[in-house]
């Protein structure tokens, strides 16, 4: 059971949009900011929104962060096949004094 | 460029010990604190523990508590983590990465470790 609570999976088409929760409490990511980090297929985590919004340099524009309150959301634009990933939040924890990550979100573009 | 190879990784059974090392360039090493992240097969990400640029400060999960030492040496750009008292649980592939320092900016390519008699 994950700290952070993150939906298993998304679908949408190539082209569409979709967004991808990630709720926590007061404890992590309502007082800190939030990191998202999208894994392709046998590979590596790789940063994808740091400080709730930042977009790291060359990852492109169709990929934004938000966060109010004690939730935060990932949302990606024009999808491409290549975006079929699993995608995860990630924020420190205060009260357990360490990094939390979400369950993580599997991506399907159809 | 920034790069990050961890090693030591294998199979070990139930009750062992394994020593991993993450071998760092392409950055002032001994300006960053360091984290290990774990993912068991086909689970999720797990933070596993995070050491401080001097070392002063050292933090980790309650699953690998008293069993775990993680440790740097700046001189030699290395990041290492010591593994004892293992369990089946422990399997899984262990991650080096970059503390930034509010998210992990860079990992590695990871180093898989797995515990089974």
């Amino acid at each position: 059971q994950s700290v952070l609570t993150q939906p298993p999976s998304v679908s949408a088409a190539p082209g569409q949009k979709v967004t991808i929760s990630c709720s926590g409490s007061s404890s992590n990511i309502g007082n800190n900011y939030v990191s998202w980090y999208q894994q392709l297929p046998g590979t590596a985590p790789k940063l994808l929104i740091y400080d709730n919004n930042k977009r790291p340099s060359g990852i492109p524009d169709r990929f934004s962060g938000s966060k109010s309150g004690t939730s935060a959301t990932l949302g990606i634009t024009g999808l491409q096949t290549g975006d079929e990933a699993d995608y995860y939040c990630g924020t420190w924890d205060s009260s357990l004094s360490g990094v939390v990550f979400g369950g993580g979100t599997k991506l399907t573009v159809l | 460029e920034v790069q990050l190879v961890e090693s030591g990784g294998g199979l070990v059974k139930p009750g062992g010990s394994l020593r991993l090392s993450c071998a760092a360039s392409g950055f002032t090493f001994s300006s960053y604190s360091m984290n290990w992240v774990r993912q068991a097969p086909g689970k999720g990400l797990e933070w596993v523990s995070s050491i401080s640029s001097s070392s002063s400060y050292i933090y980790y999960a309650d699953s690998v508590k008293g069993r775990f030492t993680i440790s740097r040496d700046n001189a030699k750009n290395s990041l290492y983590l010591q593994m004892n008292s293992l369990r089946a649980e422990d399997t899984a592939v262990y991650y080096c990465a970059r503390d930034a320092p509010t998210d992990f900016d860079y990992w590695g390519q990871g180093t898989l470790v797995t515990v089974s008699s």
